[in-house]
């Protein structure tokens, strides 16, 4: 497709459960991005890839948060055992350009809301 | 890190009237975007601006780098312009985009 798109749409999981989210990220694009929003705020950064290296993971919560891009195209971000608090919307992004250069306009998917009841 | 402020919070335009939205950010940037989430939660591009002017249809941005400043106009306001505004910047040798609190927008017919 021409954007980045992710799956599930939308997901319910109870508490404890262990939930995997897919992002496809726009063909060509070496920089892959996730993000977190919460409810009525602003996207927060997770984590970030270049190619198959994950460079950045400072974003992430806890050690409950993984996330894999082993080919250097599609991700996953896991969570395990769940909690209410991980409810929210994950997002996914991707850049055509490699860091540090002067273009790097990350374009965004649709997302995937997350439920832990 | 950087702090990224948006304003203001709440916008109610009526059809027709203009705005402004400003983001306003603590650092030096390499890049900035505004974006609009529309009420599916999508976000959709609208700019990308680290410096100067651009402008495409009833909206346009201005970004004065030095001093750490962005505004969005939107002119001839349409109920489809109704949703949320983000500014987001990445800071000089970064990776990560960090958002404003965004600039909720509801237009009435």
């Amino acid at each position: 497709g021409a954007g980045v798109s992710q799956s599930p749409r939308y997901k319910v999981a109870k508490r404890g459960q262990d939930v995997a989210l897919r992002c496809d990220p726009i063909s060509g694009h070496v920089s892959l991005f996730w993000y977190q929003q919460a409810l009525g705020q602003g996207p927060e950064f997770l984590t970030y890839f270049q190619n198959e290296a994950q460079l950045d993971k400072s974003g992430l919560p806890s050690d409950r948060f993984f996330a894999e891009r082993p080919e250097g195209s599609v991700s996953t971000l896991k969570i395990q055992r769940t909690q209410q608090e991980d409810s929210a919307v994950y997002l996914c992004a991707s850049s055509l350009v490699l860091y540090p250069t002067s273009y790097n306009e990350q374009f965004f998917g649709p997302g995937t809301r997350l439920t832990v009841l | 890190g950087i702090q990224v402020e948006q304003s203001p919070p709440d916008l109610i335009l009526q059809e027709g009237a203009n705005s402004t939205l400003r983001c306003n950010f603590s650092d030096s940037v390499n890049n900035l975007q505004w974006f609009h989430q529309n009420p599916w939660g999508q976000l959709i591009n609208l700019f990308y601006i680290p410096s100067g002017t651009k402008q495409n249809g009833r909206l346009s941005a201005t970004t004065v780098a030095t001093e750490r400043y962005s505004l969005l106009y939107i002119s001839s306001s349409q109920t489809t312009d109704s949703g949320v505004y983000f500014c987001a910047v990445l800071k000089a040798a970064g990776n990560k985009l960090t958002f404003g609190g965004g600039t909720r927008v509801l237009v009435k017919p």
